[in-house]
């Protein structure tokens, strides 16, 4: 059964940089896929950050690329997101989730974490 | 606002059918399979329908979906009350390089 477990500040100030760890547990992130976050604002619809592949190459939305790292470290099982200079429309629920493939789920995020709430104010 | 476009509601009483909307482009659902996602309230979204029609394991034959051209459609038959919920359509975006989401439709068993 894959699990993914969000970690990290629940409260940042504004200007600062959001950090967060996706711990992946029962598959190897070595074994392939790609894994992505993924943020819902309160009360409001999802919204995709970026993508990572186990190798290290990346994808990210166009409108937060500026802003966002997400790097991979295959010998702890976990992937991270790195914001910049976040503001208080970053506030949102953080999901991390696993991109299935084509054939069993469509390029669907087929495996999520719970979500982790980070509120950006001062 | 989300790239693809779904009425923010829809309601139905127990044992309807429903259906649920979704249009986007030539670069996502025109181009791509679509994707719904069911999330409960509280919890984070699960995936409910892939690849335009198929059910992942565990899901009811109640679920089904859809996709012409650059619309889809979610339909929900024998509606019960566990399935009230906010639904997401989303695809993935050439342009883009990555999935697009719908802004979500709440559904409410009435």
């Amino acid at each position: 059964q894959v699990q993914l477990q969000e970690s990290g500040p629940g409260l940042v100030k504004p200007s600062e940089t959001l950090s967060l760890t996706c711990v992946v547990s029962g598959y190897f992130i070595s074994s392939g896929y790609y894994w992505g976050w993924i943020r819902q604002p309160p009360g409001k619809g999802l919204e995709w950050i970026g993508i990572i592949y186990q190798s290290g190459s990346t994808s990210y939305n166009p409108s937060l690329r500026s802003r966002v790292t997400i790097s991979v470290d295959t010998s702890k099982n976990q992937f991270s997101l790195k914001l910049t200079s976040v503001t208080a429309a970053d506030t949102a629920v953080y999901y991390c989730a696993r991109l299935g493939g084509a054939h069993s789920s469509g390029w669907g995020f087929d495996y999520w974490g719970q979500g982790t709430l980070v509120t950006v104010s001062s | 606002q989300s790239v693809l476009t779904q009425p923010p509601s829809a309601s139905g009483t127990p044992g309807q059918r429903v259906t649920i909307s979704c249009s986007g482009s030539s670069s996502n659902i025109g181009s791509n399979t679509i994707n719904w996602y069911q999330q409960l309230p509280g919890t984070a979204p699960k995936l409910l329908i892939y690849s335009n029609n198929l059910r992942p394991s565990g899901v009811p034959d109640r679920f089904s979906g859809s996709k012409s051209g650059t619309s889809a459609s979610l339909a929900i038959s024998g509606l019960q009350s566990e399935d009230e919920a906010d639904y997401y359509c989303a695809a993935w975006d050439d342009s883009l390089n990555g999935p697009v989401f719908g802004g979500g439709t709440k559904l409410t068993v009435l």
